[in-house]
């Protein structure tokens, strides 16, 4: 199984909701990823988990709180959003880095998210 | 700042080679670089990744200039089906760090 899934595949939420993203591997990998991508715009890395631990969090507003519950799980837990936050959520996995080497991601289909 | 500059748009005859330049001056020197590329906005999908050699698999050829501040990707046959945005990550800045270069769409004309 190569596949890394995301749900929902698309969200419409107020700025007054709490909502949360979920994706899942079983590829036994042990780095998630996630990454925000605006239209025509590359993606942009958002947070890093290794072994279930967050070790990278690129300066990402407190209204976004990852949470890693197990090594297959992933979410993404959204409060008090803005309309600029929408985009494409895209979740990712890889097997864990040596320094400098990034190994190969899979990436999930995303969570397309209107924020009103 | 770490930054990989691509260019944004290029056309290809369907059948022959495309070549997709990237530019990742500021790349460590145990720093690998990869490929991706994404269609209509699903997913990104892993093209191929190298570090000083040339690497050739069943999807493409990656060629690395000798002081490894700029790689090309080759298609050598492109289809309809390559049409996506290619990104390439070189010079990300930093250990774990990811930075996707600026992407470029390629558009394949029969």
């Amino acid at each position: 199984d190569t596949e890394v899934t995301q749900t929902p595949k698309h969200l419409v939420m107020g700025m007054t909701n709490k909502k949360s993203l979920k994706c899942e591997q079983h590829m036994g990998h042990r780095a998630m990823y996630w990454y925000k991508q605006k239209a025509k715009k590359p993606p942009e890395l958002m947070f890093v988990y290794s072994y279930e631990k967050l070790s990278i969090n690129e300066s990402v507003p407190s209204r976004f709180s990852p949470e890693c519950p197990n090594s297959s799980l992933l979410n993404l837990h959204l409060h008090a959003l803005q309309p600029e936050d929408s985009a494409l959520y895209l979740c990712a996995s890889s097997q864990l880095w040596e320094e400098y080497f990034y190994n190969e991601q899979f990436f999930g289909p995303g969570t397309r998210l209107t924020v009103l | 700042d770490a930054k990989t500059t691509q260019p944004p748009s290029m056309d290809c005859a369907e059948g022959r080679a495309a070549n997709l330049p990237c530019n990742h001056s500021t790349i460590s020197g145990n720093e690998y670089v990869y490929w991706y590329r994404q269609i209509h906005s699903q997913g990104p999908q892993y093209i191929i990744h190298g570090l000083k050699n040339n690497e050739t698999n069943e999807m493409a050829s990656l060629i690395i200039t000798e002081d490894r501040k700029s790689s090309t990707l080759i298609l050598p046959h492109a289809t309809l089906r390559d049409t996506a945005v290619y990104y390439c990550i070189g010079g990300s800045g930093g250990y774990q760090k990811v930075t996707f270069g600026t992407g470029t769409k390629l558009q394949v004309i029969p």
